[in-house]
């Protein structure tokens, strides 16, 4: 049983430029969420996937905008960016409701110069 | 504003030395707690986590936690480390009554054994 895969694996992209990072939930998962990790720091929460629609969101402005697909998939874009957005981005799969352990995937490393 | 504080950015320790990492968090009302690890090369992954009933929790590898809700804390503590429990080890938080799980984690720490 595969589990939580993120492609790419890493990625540089230049200040302005849009980029689209993808994630593949645990088999049996229906939940996607979206985690930012720059370094040095934990994991903050971006926004979070169920039923194909957004129904929780951090403190991440309208750059960052997701999708979810009807197989569970999910994608993260971010617009515009900025250097402030190198970093680790992390999802995380889990069966709905909160009582449901979620899932980390490797993470897709993001350069931006 | 609502915050996550681990203690220690870096811990290094022998081995069978004891571990202890301290979490505090800033929610007033009722939590989940977790603690993740990663290890070198490795995905996050959850060591135990407390939603309710006895405050001393047990997770993988050796690992436990005790929740005291008084002092809003929720330490990891491990007896005796080896070499493999070299990782960063993460405190996260999630309201009860965000029914979602959003987590708030930590800045995370640092724990190297040297053999």
């Amino acid at each position: 049983d595969a589990g939580v895969t993120q492609s790419p694996t890493h990625l540089i992209k230049t200040r302005g430029q849009q980029v689209t990072l993808r994630c593949s939930p645990k088999s049996g998962h229906d939940t996607v969420s979206w985690y930012q990790q720059a370094l040095g720091q934990g994991p903050q929460f971006i926004f979070q996937y169920y039923e194909e629609e957004e129904r929780q969101r951090g403190n991440f402005p309208d750059r960052f905008s997701g999708h979810q697909f009807p197989n569970y998939s999910s994608e993260l874009n971010v617009n515009a960016l900025l250097l402030g957005d190198s970093a680790l981005y992390l999802c995380a799969s889990s069966w709905d409701s909160s009582y449901n352990e979620q899932f980390f995937g490797p993470g897709t490393r993001l350069t931006v110069l | 504003a609502q915050s996550v504080s681990q203690h220690n950015h870096h811990v290094i320790l022998s081995e069978a030395a004891s571990l202890e990492l301290g979490c505090n968090y800033s929610y007033g009302g009722t939590v989940n707690l977790f603690w993740y690890v990663q290890y070198p090369g490795q995905h996050l992954q959850l060591l135990l986590k407390y939603f309710s009933g006895d405050p001393l929790v047990k997770g993988i590898k050796g690992f436990e936690a005790e929740f005291i809700k008084s002092k809003f804390s929720f330490n990891l503590r491990k007896p005796s480390v080896q070499w493999s429990d070299t990782a960063e080890y993460f405190c996260a938080v999630n309201p009860a009554t965000d029914s979602w799980g959003k987590l708030q984690f930590g800045a995370g720490t640092q724990v190297v054994v040297t053999p």
